[in-house]
């Protein structure tokens, strides 16, 4: 099964706001109320910052949401900060107990 | 605190086998699935296995069916990924990772252990 597509980069200011979409099929990010999202500075561990589409971890910040329509996903990070400059990929169930991953896409923050 | 630490990682010549293992604390180990997801060097995140909590039920990618296994003692609180007929391409980081109660998202991830194979 081929990798749910993402941008490989956006940027933005600090104070600005951006969005990265992550789009599969009908048999993955379509299908299941089941994405999330994970963000990963260099050489650092994954960390979960949104599940089931549009929840937040508890210590995760509310700057940070999620939302889907149809295929497509999206991760929305509003009042950019210098820290938030990482990779970040979502994930989606995809039946038969299997999970894949976006691509991840590198967010610079000017 | 969920503690998840990974060990057994390093160089191996290709089609050889390493065995990883990554030990759990700081909650209920066998209430969980746990997974196995890795990153080559440069790369995305790709998922690689996951088991159930009882360890009655066990999936993986197409890319490692039939070379890598994966395996938990409860009684340890120890997950591990069994690795044959290892390629070039396995090269990667590899995370230990606990899914979620739903299972369908990682909710605590290990540091992670490189694997490089090559000759």
């Amino acid at each position: 099964q081929s990798a749910l597509t993402q941008p490989a980069s956006v940027s933005g200011s600090p104070g600005q706001s951006i969005t990265i979409s992550c789009t599969g099929t009908s048999s993955d990010v379509g299908g299941y109320n089941s994405v999330s999202w994970y963000q990963q500075h260099p050489g650092k561990a994954p960390k979960l910052m949104i599940f089931d589409v549009s929840k937040r971890p508890s210590g995760v910040s509310n700057r940070f949401s999620g939302s889907k329509s149809g295929n497509t996903a999206s991760l929305t990070i509003s009042g950019l900060q210098a820290e938030d400059e990482a990779d970040y990929y979502c994930c989606s169930y995809a039946g038969s107990s299997t999970l894949i991953f976006g691509g991840g896409t590198k967010l610079t923050v000017l | 605190e969920v503690q998840l630490m990974e060990s057994g990682g390093g160089l191996v010549q290709p089609g050889g086998s390493l065995r990883l293992s990554c030990a759990a604390s700081g909650f209920t180990f066998s209430a969980y699935a746990m997974s196995w997801v890795r990153q080559a060097p440069g790369k995305g995140l790709e998922w690689v296995s996951t088991i159930s909590g009882s360890g009655g039920g066990t999936y993986s990618a197409d890319s490692v069916k039939g070379r890598f296994t994966i395996s938990r003692d409860n009684s340890e609180n120890t997950l591990y990924l069994q690795m044959n007929s290892l390629r070039a391409e396995d090269t990667a980081v590899y995370y230990c990772a606990k899914n979620s109660g739903t299972y369908d998202y990682f909710d605590y991830w290990g540091q992670g252990i490189l694997v490089t194979v090559s000759s």
